[in-house]
Formats: structure tokens, C-alpha cells, sequence
């Protein structure tokens, strides 16, 4: 089932902060994170696992709640490289994205 | 040297027509996939395979027939071409189920 994720978009000036959130109506083992932009593939940002624990990947951190089924995204001090559709992945034997959000910042 | 490689970029075809994608992975990875995204941007797993061997067929059309000759390699071909399968197809490969994905740069197929 496909997590659903929130808010629909985002614009943002830089250096401005930002959280996109992923839930989930089914029990979550991992939530992926990947960013993609315009005309490209989706990269790879990280992968958080059971445990509650949160990650990094530059100013981009993110926590994962497995009892709440819920995975955010944290954008801090926000670049105008981080524009992108970001999109969560939740793991249960194939990895299923949200519809992803699209992000802009702006100068 | 590019780690995951699809071809062509640009697929552009007549309806009821049937094509190829081609795609090659360099990482010694176990796990290919085949992933839809529409006009929308929502990414859907199509098919994924371990080792050659088929482990995820979503609900896809028969018209699409995925073939891994080898671990490296997973080809995507379409038969009778719809104006609905427009869209952008990724394939991706990890080393494992459930680990991080590496996408290809997508092939754009338009169906006229």
C-alpha cells in the first residue's frame, strides 16, 4: 500500500527550513528517502530501519517512528540544490513510493 | 562508467507497435527492477528480479514482458503499444531486496 506523504508542495526561500512527512497505514520495517529532479533519475538520500533513529545526509536528517508509522524529512538552512520532488519509500518485500512532494527554493 | 544503463533515453512510437528497453547494471548487484512513472511523477514498481529469477510482477499488462539473461542485465519489452504506456521507465538495481536503490536515467517512451 502506498505511504502517503505531506504537504502536497513546498516553496521555500533559501535558507529557510522545511519538514515533509511519510506515513503509513501498514507496519513499517524501513522508509526510504529519495530526491529527484526535473528530466532525472531519483537519487538516494538514506534509509532508516526500526529503532526510532534518526539519520543524516548533509542539513538533510530524517527520523523514522515505527509505532506511529510515520517517517519526516527535515530540510534545514535550505540550499537552492535541494529543489527537487522528494519521495518516501516504504519497505514491506518491495518498496513502495508515496506520490512524492515537490520542493522549490527559491534565491 | 555509468553503474545502472538503459537504452534508449528516447523511445518515441506508433501505437499497437512493439519495443525494447535494454538495461545494464556494473555493481554486481543482485536485485534489478523495472519502475513506471507517470505524468504525475508516481514511481510504480512494475517487476523485480533477484539472480534472474522473477520475485515481484505487479498488476502489469501480459503486454509487458520483462527478461533478465543474466544478473546484470534486465530488458523490458512492450508489445502492442498503448497510448497509456506513455511515460518514463526506470530500471534500478540493488544488492539486495529492501536496500538502496540505484536508478538508471530513465527511458522516455511517447506512444503516438
Amino acid at each position: 500500500q502506498q505511504p502517503v506523504q505531506s504537504p502536497q508542495a513546498v516553496i521555500l526561500r533559501e535558507g529557510e527550513d522545511a519538514v515533509i512527512n511519510c506515513s503509513s497505514s501498514k507496519a513499517l520495517y524501513s522508509v526510504h528517502w529519495y530526491r529527484q529532479k526535473h528530466g532525472e533519475a531519483p537519487i538516494f538520500l538514506m534509509i532508516l530501519l526500526k529503532g526510532g533513529e534518526q539519520k543524516g545526509h548533509d542539513k538533510i536528517s530524517a527520523s523514522f517512528n515505527e509505532k506511529k508509522q510515520q517517517s519526516s524529512l527535515y530540510l534545514t538552512a535550505s540550499q537552492l540544490s535541494y529543489s527537487g520532488t522528494y519521495f518516501c519509500g516504504t519497505e514491506g518485500g518491495k518498496l513502495t513510493f508515496g506520490k512524492g512532494i515537490t520542493l522549490s527554493v527559491r534565491p | 562508467d555509468t553503474a545502472v544503463s538503459q537504452t534508449p533515453k528516447y523511445l518515441v512510437t506508433q501505437m499497437g507497435n512493439d519495443k525494447s528497453i535494454k538495461c545494464e547494471q556494473n555493481l554486481g548487484h543482485d536485485t534489478m527492477y523495472w519502475y513506471k512513472q507517470d505524468s504525475k511523477k508516481f514511481l510504480k514498481i512494475m517487476f523485480s528480479y533477484n539472480n534472474k529469477e522473477l520475485i515481484i510482477n505487479e498488476t502489469v499488462p501480459n503486454r509487458f514482458s520483462p527478461k533478465s539473461p543474466d544478473k546484470a542485465h534486465l530488458n523490458l519489452h512492450i508489445n502492442s503499444l498503448e497510448l497509456g504506456d506513455s511515460a518514463v521507465y526506470f530500471c534500478a538495481s540493488s544488492p539486495r531486496g529492501a536496500e538502496k536503490l540505484f536508478f538508471g536515467s530513465g527511458t522516455q517512451l511517447s506512444v503516438l
